[in-house]
């Protein structure tokens, strides 16, 4: 069945940056966006950025410009988030989960698939 | 940019009881692209429907989706023990996507 699997947690200092990875299986990875979403301890859910796997266009929330690069590698059909410049503000736990993307441009059947997460503490 | 809504921050409830949870958008947004998750302490979100009303594979049929415009509706017609969890509304725009704060559904 469909699974994402994420690396695992990591420890940073302010200031640097982190990379976090999710790989895909058990789907056609080229069929389907790749959405990250953060958790700040305590709190909600925070809507960081997309790629589609298939372009290697990216989206992502205002707020992160100029800290966020999201890429992807289809040969190991695993996708890339990497989050620069880190404070205190950024220690969540990041998921990241699969979506329909360019198949759902009338109807969006949700984010069905969900990494367990990678909690990064700055 | 979409802002969504939601309310009550925190609904008591018993075992048994219906549960109703609101989403408000700032702005009108298209059934087909709003979705609802439900999140347990230590888990990843899980997706229970999608496009307002439908419900995705497992969901139970206790729970249903609806709404158009700017509100939407989950409502738990019996509340299970498994229930008792934080709930997201989600709408996905087309280069962007937003959630709710949550609603927390606790034992009274």
């Amino acid at each position: 069945q469909a699974q994402l699997e994420q690396s695992g947690d990591e420890v940073k200092k302010p200031g640097a940056s982190v990379k976090v990875s999710c790989k895909a299986s058990g789907y056609s990875f080229h069929g389907y966006y790749i959405q990250w979403v953060r958790q700040v301890p305590g709190q909600g859910l925070e809507w960081v950025g997309r790629i589609n796997t298939n372009s290697g266009s990216i989206n992502f929330a205002p707020k992160f410009q100029g800290r966020v690069t999201l890429t992807r590698d289809t040969s190991i059909t695993t996708a890339f988030l990497e989050l620069s410049s880190l404070t205190n503000d950024d220690t969540a736990l990041y998921y990241c989960a699969r979506d329909c993307g360019g198949m759902c441009r009338y109807y969006h059947y949700g984010m069905d698939v969900w990494g367990q997460g990678t909690r990064v503490t700055v | 940019e979409i802002v969504l809504t939601q309310s009550p921050g925190t609904l008591s409830l018993s075992p048994g009881e219906r549960a109703t949870l609101s989403c408000r958008a700032s702005q009108s947004v298209s059934r087909s692209f709003l979705a609802w998750y439900q999140q347990k302490p230590g888990q990843a979100p899980r997706l229970l429907i999608h496009g307002a009303s439908s419900r995705a594979t497992g969901t139970p049929d206790r729970f249903s989706g609806s709404g158009s415009g700017t509100d939407f509706t989950l409502t738990i017609s019996r509340l299970e023990p498994e229930d008792f969890a934080v709930y997201y509304c989600q709408q996905f725009g087309s280069s962007r996507t937003a959630f709710g704060q949550g609603t927390k559904v606790e034992i009274k």
